[in-house]
Parts: C-alpha cells; sequence; structure tokens
C-alpha cells in the first residue's frame, strides 16, 4: 500500500505562475485534506473534503483551490502563484469516524518567486 | 490564548535518556488525542492515539492524558538517536467531519 501519494515533490514557480499539486490515496478513505506547514506556524488546514462531491474551506483558502475528483483523488490548484505561498504542501487522508485520525502524504515543496 | 500549546523546542537529550513532551489545550470538548512524528522533510507520521484520560503504551512510547488539566503527554523511554524528530500533538472533539487541531510541534534532538 502506497498511502497517500502527491506529486510533484519540488516546484520552483514564477510569481503568477498557476500549478496544481496532485493527491492520491488507497485506503479507501472518504476525507480528504490539504495542508501547507510554515516554520513557527505549524500545520494549516488549506480546505478539505468530507466526503466524494464536497468541498469546504479551512483556515487558510485564500489564493486556493480543489478538485475533488473521485474518491481517491483530492488536488490543489493554485491559479496565479504569489511568494506567500511558499511552503510545504501536505495531502492528508482519513475514514469518516469519530476521532478522524489524519493520514499524511510526503509532501509538496513549493517555491515561489 | 491558542487552543494547543506546545514548547517549539530544540529539546536536546543524551541517549538512553527519559523524554516528556507536553501539549495543554484549552478546549474541553477534545475526547481524541494524537501524537504525530515528523522526520526532517517527510510527512507526520500518527504515533500514538488516545480517547479521553488515562494512559496509552506502546512500546517505548506512552502517551498520558489529563483531561481535568487540559493537558496530553508523551513520554519516550530508552531514547535513541533514531528518535530525533519534531513531535506534534494533535486533538479533536470527534464531532461529525470535525478536523484535527494541531501544535506547533516540538523538536527532539537525542545525541549518541
Amino acid at each position: 500500500n502506497a498511502g497517500v501519494t502527491q506529486t510533484p515533490k519540488f516546484q520552483v514557480l514564477k510569481t503568477g505562475q498557476s500549478m496544481t499539486l496532485q493527491c492520491a490515496q488507497d485506503m479507501n478513505h472518504n476525507s480528504m485534506y490539504w495542508y501547507r506547514q510554515d516554520p513557527g506556524m505549524g500545520l494549516r488546514l488549506i480546505y478539505y473534503s468530507a466526503s466524494e462531491g464536497t468541498t469546504d474551506k479551512g483556515e487558510v483558502p485564500n489564493g486556493y483551490n480543489v478538485s475533488r475528483l473521485n474518491k481517491r483523488e483530492f488536488s490543489l490548484r493554485l491559479e496565479s502563484a504569489a511568494p506567500s505561498q511558499t511552503s510545504v504542501y501536505f495531502c492528508a487522508s482519513s475514514e469518516i469516524r469519530s476521532g478522524n485520525t489524519i493520514y499524511f502524504g510526503e509532501g509538496s515543496w513549493l517555491t515561489v518567486v | 490564548q491558542k487552543e494547543v500549546e506546545q514548547d517549539p523546542g530544540p529539546l536536546s537529550v543524551p541517549e538512553g535518556a527519559i523524554v516528556s513532551l507536553n501539549c495543554t489545550y484549552s478546549n474541553s470538548a477534545f475526547q481524541y488525542f494524537m501524537w504525530y512524528r515528523q522526520y526532517s522533510r517527510k510527512g507526520p507520521e500518527l504515533l500514538m492515539y488516545t480517547y479521553s484520560s488515562g494512559n496509552k503504551e506502546d512500546g517505548r512510547f506512552t502517551a498520558q492524558v489529563d483531561k481535568s488539566s487540559k493537558y496530553i503527554s508523551l513520554f519516550i523511554r530508552d531514547s535513541q538517536p533514531s528518535d530525533s524528530a519534531t513531535y506534534l500533538c494533535a486533538m479533536s472533539d470527534g464531532s461529525g467531519y470535525s478536523t484535527l487541531t494541531f501544535g506547533k510541534g516540538t523538536m527532539l534532538l537525542v545525541s549518541p
């Protein structure tokens, strides 16, 4: 089992460019998440999808869009990248149950210059 | 007051030491408590999962929850250099689609 797989692992963008981070999970989980992690700020939730067909904003959604393509896949799009979006992005998934233990991917390192 | 407080460290200990990592929280509705370990340039991985108050042991790791004090701890016995990582606490009230609330993490360095 691969768990949660993210691509790409590293990306450098110019300000104003767009890109999509891809995420897939093979654990048959219903819920999926996108987090960003910055030094001193911890993990911050960008968007989540409680189940296939639904998406909701998290703590820091501005500048991002998401698509829950199917039960396995959840993508994060930066329409017009800004230097403030330089960060490490983590995709995660969980079952719908009390406690919501979350399983993370390996991360995508994004630099916007 | 932040919802979850965690000392960022770094916490430096010699190999073999007993390590205590802690988080305090303010939301009395939290019932599910987790510890994640994150190695450098890797994603967080679930280490311990506890429901409500009490202790849970797994090998060298013990998770402790004191809901009356809103305080959780992770103890590592016989610490090893391979334990060097950032440890994040996380918690949830478990209601519906509630997401986890994370601490910012404590960096642990275990020297040989």
